[in-house]
C-alpha cells in the first residue's frame, strides 16, 4: 500500500530565507507524487507534480521538489520565502487505483 | 472558467436529517472524488468515481453515499448524519489516465456541522 509521511507538522521561517518541507513516501512501485497548497479558508491548489519524468520538478510560485528514489523522499523547497507563502502544504501520493493519499500536512509560517 | 463548484458552502444540521452536498465540474473530467478534511489528519477520501455509473469506496466511506448519473455531477449524500461527520468536505475532479492526467482540481469546500 502507498502512504506518505510529512515529517514536520509546523515549519517557521523568516521572510527571504529558504523553505524546506519534508516528505517521505512508501510505495511498492514508482508512484506519482504531488504537492498541494491550501491557504486559509481556501481550497487546495496544485503546486507541482512528479510523474516519472525529470526527478527535479519545478512548480508555481518558485517552488520545486526533487524525487529521490533511494531515499523515498519528495521534499519541497523554495530559495526565498515570501509572506504570501504562509499556508498549509500537503504531500500526496497516487495510490495505484487512480486515487490520492494525502499526508497530514505541514503548516508553514513566514515571519517578517 | 474551468472550475469545480460545491453547494452549499456552509451547512448546519441536526442528527438524522438527510442532506445532499452537490458537486459539479465543467471540465469534462472522467474522475471525481470526495474528501473530508479534519485537523491533523489531512484529507481522507470518502468515495470516488472513474466515470459515469462507476463509483467505489475510498478510505472512509461509512455513513456516506454517492451517485454518478452524469459526467459533470457527483453529489454526496448523508442519509442519517451524525456529529462525527462534522468536517470540511472537498469535491475534486481529474482528467484521469485516459485523458492524460491525474492531478486533481478541488472545489472551494463545504463546512458541515452536525449537532
Amino acid at each position: 500500500a502507498q502512504s506518505v509521511t510529512q515529517l514536520d507538522s509546523h515549519v517557521s521561517v523568516s521572510e527571504g530565507t529558504p523553505v524546506l518541507l519534508r516528505c517521505n513516501y512508501s510505495s511498492s512501485y514508482s508512484p506519482s507524487l504531488f504537492w498541494y497548497v491550501q491557504h486559509p479558508n481556501k481550497g487546495l491548489q496544485l503546486l507541482l507534480k512528479y510523474t516519472s519524468a525529470a526527478t527535479l520538478v519545478k512548480g508555481i510560485n518558485g517552488f520545486e521538489a526533487e524525487f529521490k528514489k533511494s531515499e523515498t523522499s519528495f521534499h519541497l523547497t523554495k530559495p526565498s520565502a515570501h509572506m504570501s507563502d504562509a499556508a498549509e502544504y500537503f504531500c500526496v501520493v497516487e495510490t495505484g487505483r487512480r486515487a490520492l493519499t494525502f499526508g497530514s500536512g505541514t503548516r508553514l509560517q513566514v515571519q517578517p | 472558467e474551468a472550475q469545480v463548484t460545491q453547494n452549499p458552502r456552509y451547512l448546519i444540521t441536526v442528527t438524522g436529517k438527510k442532506l445532499t452536498v452537490t458537486c459539479s465540474q465543467n471540465m469534462n473530467h472522467e474522475y471525481m472524488s470526495w474528501y473530508r478534511q479534519d485537523p491533523g489528519l489531512g484529507l481522507r477520501q470518502i468515495y470516488y468515481s472513474m466515470n459515469v455509473e462507476v463509483t467505489d469506496k475510498g478510505d472512509v466511506p461509512e455513513g456516506y453515499k454517492v451517485s454518478r448519473k452524469e459526467k459533470r455531477n457527483f453529489p454526496l449524500i448523508l442519509e442519517s448524519p451524525s456529529p462525527n461527520q462534522t468536517s470540511l468536505y472537498f469535491c475534486a475532479s481529474s482528467p484521469g489516465w485516459s485523458q492524460g492526467g491525474l492531478e486533481q482540481y478541488f472545489g472551494p469546500g463545504t463546512r458541515l456541522t452536525v449537532t
